[in-house]
């Protein structure tokens, strides 16, 4: 059975922490995506990656990096947490030229 | 604008009732479309494609009108287990793989 994990699925951090929440996926997909949901605004692409070590701002990169030194991990980074930052983190996966998304199960983080 | 409007509901039907959820995109560009079904506190999951002629996979079928930028889920005997928030979902020429979502419809199936 295809598989993108999240390596947490609670996460609680202080305002100010560098925050690195991870994805892997076991599907040898090209395309990864980190996806933010809030209540009445839905999934919002933060950043995306078609191939290692490429990465490509989605529509809410602010505050955010990525990286993706392996075909299989797809790394989110909080550079300094902030309360705003609360939320549910979706990390995705597709074969190139594909739209069928895998998703993980989410980490729920809390920045306080 | 939004680029992907859904109507959030909930949607409170009876076992065996027929439910439409409609959605409305703004880019003219888009050129692929999806609904993802997605149950409470887990990660969405692609429900069907939707294609220009229309489609069904059993009691489930999905219309796109291109020219009036509208896409629509009807479902038929709904049962207990739809119970969900269904996500209307586009992607633009020149996107590579990149899906813009909907908020979601809330449908909630009760005895």
């Amino acid at each position: 059975d295809v598989k993108v994990t999240q390596s947490s699925r609670y996460l609680v951090k202080r305002t100010g922490e560098k925050v690195f929440l991870e994805c892997v996926q076991d599907m040898d997909h090209e395309n990864m995506f980190w996806y933010r949901q809030d209540p009445g605004l839905g999934l919002r692409l933060i950043y995306f990656s078609y191939d290692v070590k490429m990465k490509e701002k989605g529509d809410i990169p602010e505050g955010y990096s990525v990286s993706r030194e392996k075909k299989e991990r797809f790394s989110l980074i909080l550079e300094s947490a902030s309360t705003n930052q609360t939320s549910m983190y979706l990390c995705a996966s597709s074969p190139q030229d594909s739209y069928g998304y895998t998703f993980g199960s989410g980490t729920r983080l809390t920045v306080v | 604008r939004k680029e992907v409007e859904q109507d959030p509901g909930p949607f409170n039907v009876p076992e065996g009732a027929t439910v439409a959820f409609n959605c409305t995109y703004s880019n003219s560009a888009s050129q692929s479309f999806f609904w993802y079904r997605q149950d409470c506190r887990k990660e969405p999951k692609l429900l069907m494609s939707v294609y220009s002629s229309g489609n069904e996979d059993g009691r489930f079928t999905a219309q796109l009108n291109r020219a009036s930028q509208y896409i629509s889920l009807l479902i038929r005997d709904s049962k207990l287990s739809d119970s969900a928030t269904y996500l209307c979902v586009v992607r633009a020429t020149g996107t590579a793989s990149k899906l813009t979502f909907g908020t979601g419809t809330r449908l909630q199936v009760t005895l």
